[in-house]
């Protein structure tokens, strides 16, 4: 199996600011997703990371309030721009280890908005 | 879209007891049902998951069932620890590795030791 990491694990942030955050797998993996759980909710998903192209966003995420990058098969970030109290929530980084359909996720990063 | 709804909410067993989690899914053309665990402040691991080519799986302690003419499915877990203690997700996908999963809402699952 591999490792999922990302960072930061939590934070505390300022209205107004934004944040971005790492995720990075010790193997090469082709589908790698952002999903968000707001406190003590299920989860939903964000946007699918693409490798060298634009994210692809479900319904009621945008490119500019959740800008993603994918540079390469092992690193993507998402970045939470103009933060409001309504954006604390943990954001998980899930990716297809094998290529076999089956999602895994990192440990997720814990963000309050003040 | 798919709606998966996911009952109990909360669930308390004894140690050893058997605990069962249920969840129904609305889109007839969903045909892989995982199941994943979310312990304290971690992110949600895969424990089993099933698709709609077999009714039963098991691994261990854990089984899922599949009733696909109902379109519900279920977790069993026997034999419960306290460690089993967590919350737990089920999901469904319209189509098997297209990762867009609708999650159920979680069961909390607290065993007494």
């Amino acid at each position: 199996s591999a490792v999922i990491s990302q960072k930061p694990s939590r934070d505390i942030c300022q209205r107004g600011t934004s944040l971005t955050i790492q995720c990075q797998v010790d193997s090469q993996v082709t589908m790698m997703f952002w999903y968000r759980q707001q406190p003590g909710q299920s989860l939903t998903l964000i946007a699918t990371a693409n490798q060298g192209s634009e994210a692809t966003y479900e319904s009621g995420f945008v490119i500019d309030k959740f800008p993603i990058s994918r540079p390469n098969l092992t690193f993507s970030t998402l970045t939470v721009s103009n933060m409001s109290p309504e954006d604390s929530s943990i954001y998980l980084c899930s990716v297809d280890i094998a290529s076999t359909g089956e999602l895994f996720f990192g440990e997720g990063s814990r963000l309050t908005v003040l | 879209g798919e709606n998966v709804e996911q009952h109990p909410s909360t669930l308390s067993v004894q140690e050893g007891d058997s605990a069962v989690i249920k969840c129904t899914y609305s889109d007839s053309a969903s045909n892989y049902f995982p199941w994943y665990k979310q312990e304290l402040g971690k992110g949600p691991q895969l424990i089993i998951d099933i698709r709609s080519n077999v009714g039963e799986k098991k691994d261990q302690r854990i089984a899922v069932t599949l009733n696909k003419t109902a379109k519900h499915f279920s977790l069993h877990i026997t034999e419960t620890q306290p460690e089993d203690s967590a919350v737990y997700f089920c999901a469904a996908s319209i189509k098997w590795g297209n990762y867009k999963l609708t999650f159920g809402k979680g069961t909390l699952l607290t065993v007494n030791p």
